[in-house]
């Protein structure tokens, strides 16, 4: 089986830079994807990781470590849109996406 | 270009109804997934296809589901009957090609049973 552990909630204040981390356990690991919902929305894509390493984009960077089955998402210069949950997910070799519990994030003023 | 359309958007029925959701997906993508969304179970997988042939249905939750892909540009989800505990957002997403990292969901269909 598989299974993702993130925490469940952050806050930060505004402009800061959060780190959320995502460990997995997984059969078949083929790479680690980032999306983001905001409330009443759908899950949009923020990052992938195939290889061990840091993946940047804009003010969002994503770091995978394949030894340790560990990863984070970077967000830096936090904004109140940020505001969202925020969801790892492990990809299989059968092309299966399991989704991790998701991390809720408050920006605060 | 469209995205992944779902219909309908909201849905509200009685316990034992037949409910019917569909997915146009974005044109030329070639995988099409089934999740489904509650806040106690998460985003769960339903069932994928690939060139309109199931995949991976393992994640269907019992007899009461079904889905189908008659072509590249529709699937159905289908519940009969349905149950209170069905209750949640059922979202349609699709991505072209085995290698891409990236998936396009759908704005969901979000299921009351009473």
């Amino acid at each position: 089986g598989q299974s993702l552990e993130q925490p469940s909630e952050v806050t930060a204040v505004e402009g800061a830079i959060v780190q959320i981390n995502c460990t997995y356990q997984t059969s078949g690991f083929y790479g680690l994807s980032w999306y983001q919902q905001h409330d009443g929305g759908a899950p949009t894509f923020l990052s992938y990781n195939g290889l061990d390493g840091l993946e940047e984009t804009g003010r969002f960077s994503s770091f995978l470590s394949r030894s340790d089955s560990y990863g984070y998402l970077l967000l830096q210069e936090l904004q109140m849109k940020d505001s969202a949950s925020y969801f790892c997910a492990v990809r299989n070799a059968g092309n299966m996406l399991t989704f991790g519990g998701g991390t809720r994030l408050m920006v605060k003023p | 270009d469209a995205g992944v359309i779902q219909s309908p958007r909201h849905e509200v029925t009685e316990m034992g109804q037949e409910v019917t959701l569909r997915c146009k997906p974005i044109s030329g993508h070639d995988y099409l997934f089934w999740y489904r969304q509650t806040m106690m179970r998460g985003l769960e997988l339903l069932i994928y296809f690939n060139n309109n042939v199931p995949i991976d249905d393992s994640g269907m939750p019992e007899d009461r589901f079904s889905a189908k892909m008659p072509n590249a540009s529709f699937s159905t989800l289908k519940i009969q009957p349905s149950e209170p505990r069905d209750s949640a957002v059922y979202f349609c997403a699709s991505r072209r090609g085995r290698e891409a990292g990236e998936l396009f969901f759908g704005e969901g269909s979000r299921l009351t049973v009473l």
